[in-house]
C-alpha cells in the first residue's frame, strides 16, 4: 500500500495570506489527524476528521480549519497567516477512530515557512 | 501530571551502550499509549501501542513497559546501534496529547 502522501512539501507564505494543505492518507484508512511541529513545542494536535466529521480539535485559533473529502483526503487551511505558524505541518492515518486507537501512520509533513 | 512529559530530553551514547527513558502522562481514564520513533528527514513511525497495565512489548533489541497506575512507560533499547539515533516520542493518544520526545545520538 502507498503511504500517507502529503503536497506541497515546502512552502513560502508572506503574513497575512493564507494556505491550503492536502493530505491522502493510507487506502482504507477513514481518520485524518493534522498535528504541527515548532522546535521546543513538539507535536501539537490540530485536529482529527473522520468519516468527513471533525471528531476532536486542539486547542488553535479559528485561523486553522479542515475537512475531509468522501474519499479520506484531507485538506488545512490557515487563514491570516502569522510569522509563528512557520512549523512543519505532518498529517497522520489511521484506520479507526477512539478505541482501539490503532497506531497512526505519519505522512512526510509539509514546512511552511512564513515571512 | 497534566501534560505528558518525556526525560531525559536528550541522550548521548557509545554503540553498546544500553539505555532507557521515561515517559509520565495523566493516569487518570487511561486507554493507550503510543511509542513512536523519528527518525532526521523521515516521518515518524509507530514503535508500539499499548494499553493495559504492566504491558510489556518487544521489537528487536527495543522493548517498553507500561504501568497505568502511577502513569509512566519506560523505552528500553539494549546494545544501542547509530541507527537508533532519532528521537523517540511517545502519545497519550486517548487525550491527544504528545511528549516532547527523547533525542537519542548513539555515536559509533
Amino acid at each position: 500500500k502507498a503511504g500517507v502522501t502529503q503536497t506541497p512539501r515546502y512552502l513560502i507564505k508572506t503574513r497575512g495570506q493564507q494556505v491550503t494543505l492536502s493530505c491522502s492518507p493510507i487506502s482504507g484508512h477513514r481518520s485524518v489527524s493534522w498535528y504541527q511541529q515548532t522546535p521546543g513545542q513538539g507535536l501539537q494536535f490540530l485536529f482529527e476528521y473522520f468519516s468527513e466529521t471533525q471528531r476532536n480539535k486542539g486547542n488553535f485559533p479559528g485561523r486553522f480549519s479542515g475537512r475531509q473529502f468522501s474519499n479520506s483526503r484531507s485538506e488545512m487551511n490557515v487563514s491570516t497567516l502569522e510569522l509563528g505558524d512557520s512549523a512543519l505541518y505532518l498529517c497522520a492515518s489511521s484506520e479507526t477512530t477512539g478505541p482501539p486507537y490503532n497506531e497512526q501512520f505519519f505522512g512526510p509533513g509539509t514546512r511552511l515557512t512564513v515571512l | 501530571i497534566l501534560n505528558v512529559e518525556q526525560s531525559p530530553q536528550s541522550l548521548h551514547v557509545q554503540e553498546g551502550d544500553s539505555t532507557n527513558f521515561t515517559c509520565s502522562f495523566p493516569s487518570s481514564n487511561f486507554y493507550a499509549l503510543h511509542w513512536y520513533r523519528w527518525e532526521t528527514a523521515k516521518s515518524p513511525e509507530a514503535l508500539f501501542v499499548m494499553t493495559l497495565n504492566g504491558d510489556e512489548k518487544k521489537k528487536g533489541r527495543i522493548s517498553a513497559t507500561l504501568n497505568t497506575k502511577e502513569g509512566y512507560s519506560y523505552l528500553y533499547i539494549k546494545g544501542s546501534q547509530p541507527e537508533d539515533s532519532a528521537t523517540y516520542l511517545c502519545n497519550r493518544i486517548d487525550k491527544l496529547i504528545f511528549g516532547t520526545g527523547t533525542r537519542l545520538q548513539v555515536f559509533p
